[in-house]
């Protein structure tokens, strides 16, 4: 079975904190997705990745960054927490393939309340 | 106006109903069509996808997708109090390394 794995599924911040939010995949995926799940707007892309040291802005990037250092592993930086960031972060890994529709596996989420 | 439309419910219907799910989309480029489901406090898992029009049969559930109306459905068939969930549409367009634009999700209950 795929496996995404977040390092936390609920988390408290201040205003103003350097938060990292980490996902960990274990099928060798080329591609990671950084999500937020908001009521009434859904999931929407914060950033990808199709490969290691590589990294795409999404739909709402503004706020965030993101590293990948190794291919199992994507993470989310929040560098200066606000209270707009509080939501619901998800990650997601799939196989590569440009001209091809490839599944995308998600982790269990975590809910990030920043104060 | 949202790229993908979908209406959130929620949706209460008894055992053993039919459930329609539906999603409306403005990017005629989308190729590719997903259902995903996401139970309470879960990541989304997909349940079906479909590439470009026609009908998908997976069990109790069938994909529909109409691109000439950019219409998308998830029929589920004898639902159980276990679809109790939130399902999401989501869509690609090819050639772009399988970036998903997801619908805002309908929450369903089933009740016994």
């Amino acid at each position: 079975d795929v496996k995404v794995t977040q390092s936390s599924r609920y988390l408290v911040k201040r205003t103003g904190e350097k938060v990292f939010l980490e996902c960990v995949q274990d099928m060798d995926h080329e591609n990671m997705f950084w999500y937020r799940q908001d009521p009434g707007l859904g999931l929407r892309l914060i950033y990808f990745s199709y490969d290691v040291k590589m990294k795409e802005k999404g739909d709402i990037p503004e706020g965030y960054s993101v590293s990948r250092e190794k291919k199992e592993r994507f993470s989310l930086i929040l560098e200066s927490a606000s209270t707009n960031q509080t939501s619901m972060y998800l990650c997601a890994s799939g196989t590569g393939g440009l001209t091809s529709y490839n599944e995308q596996f998600f982790g269990p989420g975590t809910r990030l309340t920043v104060l | 106006q949202k790229e993908v439309e979908q209406d959130p419910g929620p949706l209460s219907v008894p055992e053993g109903a039919i459930v329609s799910l539906n999603c409306t989309y403005s990017n005629s480029a989308f190729q590719y069509f997903m259902w995903y489901r996401q139970y309470s406090r879960k990541g989304p898992e997909l349940l079906m996808y479909t590439y470009s029009s026609g009908n998908k049969e997976d069990g109790r559930f069938t994909a529909q997708v109409d691109k000439s109306s950019k219409y998308i459905s998830l029929f589920i068939r004898d639902s159980q109090p276990s679809d109790s969930a939130t399902y999401l549409c989501a869509m690609s367009v090819t050639g772009t390394a399988s970036k998903l634009t997801f619908g805002t999700g309908t929450r369903l209950q089933v009740t016994l």
